[in-house]
């Protein structure tokens, strides 16, 4: 069974304390690999789409990174309105995706 | 320019009774999911839509949920017989194609099951 795992649960960052996100996945095919930010009382949103291993995308103070078995989110230097919950989701050539549990991240200022 | 509408944006109910819950994408995009996301947890795919037909139907739970998109556009999920259980938070997502799009979600409807 195709599957999905994040770590950590939760995180709490210090305002300016860089750090990575994991997401691992066991899938029995990967046509991409999402990172969504999902805000409390709010639908995720769309942050990166990654596609083959070594692939890398960036935007602000996030950086996404994909290996053959998981990806990393990096966040530099986090602000306090960085603080969401960060979602990875998996393409198995499905029809649909499957999601991880997230991490919850803090910034605290 | 609107994204993704979902209302209610919160709904409780009383166990047993009937719920329907409404799902506007955004213009254009054929393809129409439905997920489920208690707390803490991530998104659960429940069915997906491309056009009018459900391509995909294998997330739903049970026989009491069921959902329709007569004519390609709006979608609605209605759920028989509520039960405690069914409280969660039920996301909509609608993308341009199947396949390698990404997936835009809308705020999400709060079920309360009492």
């Amino acid at each position: 069974e195709d599957q999905v795992t994040q770590s950590p649960e939760a995180l709490r960052l210090q305002e300016g304390e860089s750090s990575s996100l994991n997401c691992s996945y066991t899938v029995s095919g990967l046509r991409g690999l999402f990172w969504y930010r999902q805000d409390p009382g709010k639908g995720p949103e769309f942050l990166f789409t990654l596609y083959s291993a070594g692939e890398e995308k960036e935007k602000e103070r996030l950086k996404a990174t994909l290996t053959k078995k998981e990806s990393f989110l990096h966040i530099t230097a986090p602000k306090p309105e960085d603080s969401a919950t960060y979602l990875c989701a998996v393409d198995n050539y499905g029809q649909n995706f499957v999601f991880g549990p997230g991490t919850r991240l803090s910034v605290l200022p | 320019g609107a994204g993704v509408s979902q209302t209610p944006s919160n709904k409780v109910t009383e166990k047993g009774k009937y719920v329907e819950l409404r799902c506007d994408p955004i213009s254009g995009h054929t393809a129409l999911y439905w997920y489920r996301q208690s707390l803490g947890q991530g998104p659960e795919f429940l069915i997906y839509f491309q056009g009018t037909g459900a391509a995909d139907d294998s997330g739903l739970p049970n026989d009491r949920f069921f959902a329709v998109r007569p004519e390609g556009s709006v979608s609605t999920l209605k759920i028989q017989r509520t039960e405690r259980g069914d409280s969660a938070v039920y996301l909509c997502a609608s993308s341009l194609t199947t396949g390698n799009n990404e997936q835009f979600f809308g705020p999400g409807t709060r079920l309360t099951v009492l």
